[in-house]
């Protein structure tokens, strides 16, 4: 069965310094997402990517985010001046084709655990 | 927007029992609800979703029923087993033109005593 995969499964960064997280989500799907989730707490969206372009992005998922989508495959999620509340798991999700009255079912990836010293 | 409560935080539940774990909407616009199961340090997986056109919808030993009127939805799990430990969380779609955004329930840590 196709898989979201991630990369790197746990990055450590220093406080101020900028982290890409990697995904590749499933071949065929067209909607790509980001969450996080902070240890212990609920999923939280932070921003989904369709055509090339933001979808919708949550209050979370401010100037110092981005996504961006470099090749065919692959799905990044940027965080900039990391600060120590950024710490949490990141979860890349995709799913297939959606309408307004169809949603398909997301496909999470392993997820990225981002420490922050 | 959208606002997702789920009950209860914590549930333990003797082995073979059933478990029950409940979950509120508060845009009726919304019309997808997946339940997702999340073992320790692993990705949460999709076990059952209801569309809002639905009021029930069972896979084996899990059912999900759907109640539009009073915006709430329920999982149940019949003849629990260990595996079944795990945080489970409830999401609704708050669709917004042609894509949607999940917004999760605080979930629920289901522990299965034998």
């Amino acid at each position: 069965e196709p898989e979201v995969t991630q990369t790197p499964s746990h990055q450590v960064t220093q406080m101020g310094q900028e982290v890409i997280l990697r995904c590749v989500p499933i071949s065929n799907h067209l909607y790509f997402y980001w969450y996080r989730q902070i240890l212990g707490q609920k999923v939280e969206f932070l921003v989904s990517f369709y055509n090339n372009e933001i979808s919708e992005k949550s209050e979370i998922f401010d100037d110092q985010f981005s996504v961006e989508r470099p090749d065919g495959s692959n799905f990044t999620l940027k965080i900039r001046s990391t600060k120590l509340e950024d710490s949490a798991m990141y979860f890349c999700a995709s799913s297939d084709m959606t309408a307004i009255y169809s949603n398909q079912p997301q496909h999470f990836g392993d997820g990225t655990r981002l420490s922050i010293l | 927007g959208e606002n997702v409560e789920q009950h209860p935080s914590t549930l333990s539940v003797q082995e073979g029992d059933s478990a029950v774990i409940k979950c509120t909407y508060s845009d009726s616009a919304s019309n997808y609800f997946p339940w997702y199961k999340q073992e320790l340090g692993k990705r949460p997986q999709l076990i059952i979703d209801i569309r809002s056109n639905v009021g029930e919808k069972k896979d084996q030993r899990i059912a999900v029923t759907l109640n539009k009127t009073a915006k709430h939805f329920s999982l149940h799990i019949t003849e629990t087993q260990p595996e079944d430990s795990a945080v489970y969380f409830c999401a609704a779609s708050y669709t917004m033109d042609s894509n949607y955004q999940l917004i999760w329930g605080a979930g629920t840590k289901l522990i299965i005593k034998p």
